[in-house]
């Protein structure tokens, strides 16, 4: 089953656009890509989800080159509140089930 | 409307007790979904239903672990002679589908065992 990894921690001033890679070399061709934001002591909460190439909402961008082996979560001039572990996960649609990865927790600076 | 809402918040245990922890999806919400998150770590699966059928169990860690939801809507993890390996955040998530669909998570119950 695809594992996903991705860098433990990051770090980003206010106003810049952060960059989090996730590995996922294992992908099967109808699996999707999915982030999740999770805050302490809350639940994780749904950023975007892609299968390939560019997706695009009101908070963040997902790039998925052709080979789908990795993906980029980018998100547009971070603020504090964006302070939080970030998750990638592969949406493994022939089991019907999702596989979180280790998250990355990213700090924004003041 | 209401999210998904978790009971309780917080439990603690003595090792050897049973524990029932709650899930009240978001209504209409077709599918829920358990997990478990150790400190630091990632949610792992447990269990997934789909209305009242429990479609995969494959993320159970144990016999001791069991999981139903038998009107389709509200649902129970029930954890017995609970272990001190069993401390870790329990987290609900419903959708509208499978899991191809976004998840909505309730802030989860923070089991102790002792």
């Amino acid at each position: 089953l695809a594992k996903t990894t991705q860098p433990i921690s990051m770090d980003s001033y206010e106003g810049q656009e952060v960059n989090i890679t996730c590995s996922h070399n294992n992908i099967a061709t109808n699996d999707y890509i999915t982030w999740y934001q999770q805050f302490p002591s809350q639940g994780p909460r749904f950023i975007i989800q892609g299968y390939k190439t560019k997706v695009t909402n009101e908070v963040a961008s997902l790039f998925i080159p052709a080979d789908r082996k990795s993906s980029t979560l980018s998100l547009p001039r971070v603020s504090l509140s964006d302070t939080a572990v970030y998750y990638c996960l592969v949406v493994l649609t022939s089991y019907d089930k999702v596989i979180f990865g280790p998250g990355t927790s990213l700090s924004v600076i003041p | 409307g209401a999210g998904v809402s978790q009971s309780p918040r917080y439990k603690v245990a003595k090792r050897g007790q049973d524990v029932a922890l709650r899930c009240d999806p978001i209504s209409g919400h077709v599918s829920l979904f358990w997990y478990q998150q150790a400190l630091g770590q990632g949610p792992e699966f447990l269990t997934y239903f789909q209305n009242e059928a429990q479609l995969d169990k494959s993320g159970l860690p144990s016999d001791r672990f069991f999981a139903e939801r038998p009107e389709g809507s509200v649902s129970t993890l029930k954890i017995q002679r609970t272990q001190q390996e069993d401390s870790a955040v329990y987290l609900c998530a419903s959708s509208i589908g499978g899991p191809i669909y976004e998840q909505y998570f309730g802030p989860g119950t923070r089991l102790t065992v002792t």
